[in-house]
């Protein structure tokens, strides 16, 4: 069975660019959740999906950022306009019922650089 | 409000070198959910075990064990006979079931083992 399939693996830009990024989960799963890693603040969560349903963007750092979720095979965050400060591995992560109290499957992420 | 302190910034021990990693929860919740995910080298995360609060049995699974120690609010983790393969960066995560989907993770153990 596939796991989270991410794409790109990494992502070049020049600031003031739109970047997407998109995201496969497991299939069958009901949640789906975008996490941001960097150095200086660690994994963060941006925002969750269950069934398709965005339940909570508190974690999305801006208006710049956004994410949707149009089938449950597909999700995608972009930001724009992109700045050097969004520089960081996105994960994208999928998980079963009961969100998490369930186990996450994680993607491979994307290596954005914004520069 | 949920928090994660993992103290070790970073450990190296020499192969078959026992290792323990420290995670250190706050909740306020009765029931919550406690994770360890690995992080190697190629970046993705990769689910180790999940613990909910009313299971304090310590759990061993071929080198590694976990002890779960509610009330010191720890859950630390234990690879013995370390490996190479070890070589990671470790995550402790705390779920709590009354706030809903959020993860908060720890900062993280790099954890680094020489042959």
């Amino acid at each position: 069975d596939a796991g989270v399939i991410q794409s790109p693996r990494h992502e070049v830009t020049e600031m003031g660019q739109e970047v997407t990024l998109r995201c496969k989960p497991i299939s069958g799963h009901d949640y789906l959740f975008w996490y941001r890693q960097t150095m200086m603040r660690g994994l963060e969560l941006l925002i969750y999906f269950n069934n398709n349903v965005p339940i909570d963007d508190s974690g999305m750092p801006e208006d710049r950022f956004s994410a949707k979720m149009p089938n449950a095979s597909f999700s995608t965050l972009k930001i724009q306009p992109s700045e050097p400060r969004d520089s960081a591995v996105y994960f994208c992560a999928s998980s079963l019922s009961q969100g998490a109290t369930e186990k996450l499957f994680f993607g491979s992420g994307t290596q954005l650089s914004v520069l | 409000a949920q928090k994660v302190t993992q103290a070790q910034t970073e450990i190296s021990v020499v192969e078959k070198e026992d290792v323990t990693l420290d995670c250190v929860y706050e909740t306020r919740d009765t029931t919550y959910y406690l994770f360890w995910y690995k992080q190697p080298p190629s970046g993705e995360l990769v689910f180790l075990i999940r613990r909910n609060s009313f299971d304090e049995q310590n759990e061993i699974s071929g080198r590694y064990s976990w002890n779960f120690q509610k009330s010191t609010s720890s859950f630390n983790f234990t690879i013995t006979a370390s490996q190479v393969v070890d070589s990671a960066v470790y995550f402790c995560a705390l779920s709590e079931l009354r706030y809903g989907q959020n993860f908060v993770f720890g900062p993280g153990t790099r954890l680094s083992v020489l042959p």
